[in-house]
């Protein structure tokens, strides 16, 4: 089963304002990842955060972990009509063998 | 570097035919993995493996065989094709050292009549 599950599942906003994707997973991690995917490629990793960090930037993305409620954020900054995309958060399991996809969060960054 | 290739890109099957998907790498990483993208569901881990000689299941291995060829190649093979597998089907590597992530390859848009 799916351990992740991001909210919302479609985010439409216009250029320049942030977006806001939240996740939850079940289980003990090592990391959580955030991933990228346009229309029809691959997933493109953008940010990792591990189990005994809070909070990371890099660049317009700021992601925060709460392992006492299990759930992660990830706010990208004054967005851009290229950041229309879907994003997907994804947890390492303790051994970090694996990783355990969410559904989604599909963002439309209108010009 | 290519980094992560898959073939075929696009692929159509009858029920029943068999087929073998291909994924390679060049980034001498070890671990290996292949997912499976269904509208609404996110990816699925089908198999992967650690390392060379050495594979796993996932949680959707039914209807699946892999083979780790060596270090760089990892394939995915389906035996006898169903409607159900029609998917999109993504091979990944993971990153060694500092770099926990893993990179994906293009993906093979798979259709079965």
């Amino acid at each position: 089963s799916q351990q992740g599950e991001e909210d919302p599942q479609a985010l439409s906003i216009q250029e320049g304002e942030n977006a806001t994707m939240n996740c939850s997973y079940k289980t003990s991690i090592n990391n959580l990842q955030w991933y990228r995917q346009n229309s029809g490629r691959g997933l493109v990793h953008l940010i990792l955060i591990r189990s005994n960090e809070r909070e990371k930037h890099s660049g317009r993305l700021r992601v925060t972990l709460d392992t006492s409620k299990k759930s992660s954020s990830l706010l990208i900054t004054a967005s851009r009509a290229a950041d229309t995309a879907s994003y997907f958060c994804a947890s390492a399991n303790s051994g970090y063998s694996t990783l355990t996809f969410g559904k989604g969060t599909m963002l439309l960054v209108s010009p | 570097n290519a980094g992560v290739t898959q073939t075929p890109k696009f692929q159509v099957l009858k029920t029943g035919q068999s087929m073998t998907l291909q994924c390679a790498q060049d980034m001498n990483h070890n671990s290996m993995y292949w997912y499976r993208q269904d509208p609404g569901m996110g990816l699925r881990l089908i198999y992967y493996s650690a390392s060379e000689g050495t594979t796993d299941k996932g949680e959707v291995p039914n209807g699946y065989n892999v083979s780790r060829l060596n270090k760089r190649e990892f394939s995915l093979r389906l035996e006898s094709a169903a409607p159900s597998q029609t998917s999109v089907y993504f091979c990944a590597s993971l990153g060694t050292g500092s770099r926990s992530e893993q990179f994906f390859g293009p993906g093979t848009r798979l259709t079965v009549l």
